[in-house]
């Protein structure tokens, strides 16, 4: 099993430049979450979606849209990317998000810069 | 806003010594969990601890929980270089009805060998 996987690792736009992120898991998960991670501020959930055809805002959604596709894909995507978007982007998935004993599986990670 | 907050942010010890990375956090919680992050890499699930116990074990790792004062401590024992690592716990807080996990900004740990 690949578990989580991200596509792609590494992204260089510029501002204004429009992009998705694509995250797929083969665990059969109900559950998937995106998140991004800067220096000092640990991670910080974008938009997460507890079921397939489901999903909710987190902490930082602004700027941001996601589609769950179906309940292995869950993408995210920047209309027009801002450098303050410069950051690296993790999705993650688990069983069921409303399981208070529930964990999360996270992908690579993808490295994006906006110029 | 932060929920868990790490002390201490940096951590530098020899091999074969204990680490202890501390946690606080704000409101009450079901649960509290560390995760693991090798740099470059995506965050390893190490531990949970549910609100109603005191301390649990997994290995060399120890984590201990006090609702009391809000806290959590995780200890690595016997520390070896393949510990380097970043440290971070994350709570769901009770009120949070939709299963979210909040992170706190780690602990970074170096183990020189």
């Amino acid at each position: 099993n690949a578990g989580v996987t991200q596509t792609p690792k590494f992204q260089v736009l510029k501002t204004g430049q429009s992009m998705t992120l694509q995250c797929a898991q083969d665990m059969n998960h109900n559950s998937m979450y995106w998140y991004r991670q800067d220096p000092g501020m640990g991670l910080r959930l974008i938009y997460y979606s507890a079921s397939e055809g489901t999903t909710d805002k987190g902490e930082v959604p602004n700027g941001y849209n996601v589609s769950r596709l179906n309940k292995r894909e869950f993408s995210l995507r920047l209309e027009s990317a801002a450098p303050s978007q410069t950051s690296v982007y993790f999705c993650a998935s688990s069983e069921w998000a409303l399981d208070p004993t529930d964990t999360q599986y996270f992908g690579p990670g993808t490295r994006l810069t906006v110029l | 806003s932060q929920q868990g907050e790490e002390d201490p942010q940096a951590l530098s010890i020899q091999e074969g010594e204990n680490a202890t990375m501390n946690c606080s956090y704000k409101t009450s919680i079901n649960n509290l969990q560390w995760y693991r992050q090798n740099s470059g890499r995506g965050l390893v699930h190490l531990i949970l601890i549910r609100s109603n116990e005191r301390e649990k074990h997994s290995g060399r790792l120890r984590v201990t929980l006090d609702t009391s004062k809000k806290s959590s401590s995780l200890l690595i024992t016997a520390s070896r270089a393949a510990d380097t690592a970043s440290y971070f716990c994350a709570t769901d807080a009770i009120y949070n009805q939709g299963g979210k996990l909040i992170f706190g900004q780690g602990t970074e740990l170096s183990v020189k060998p």
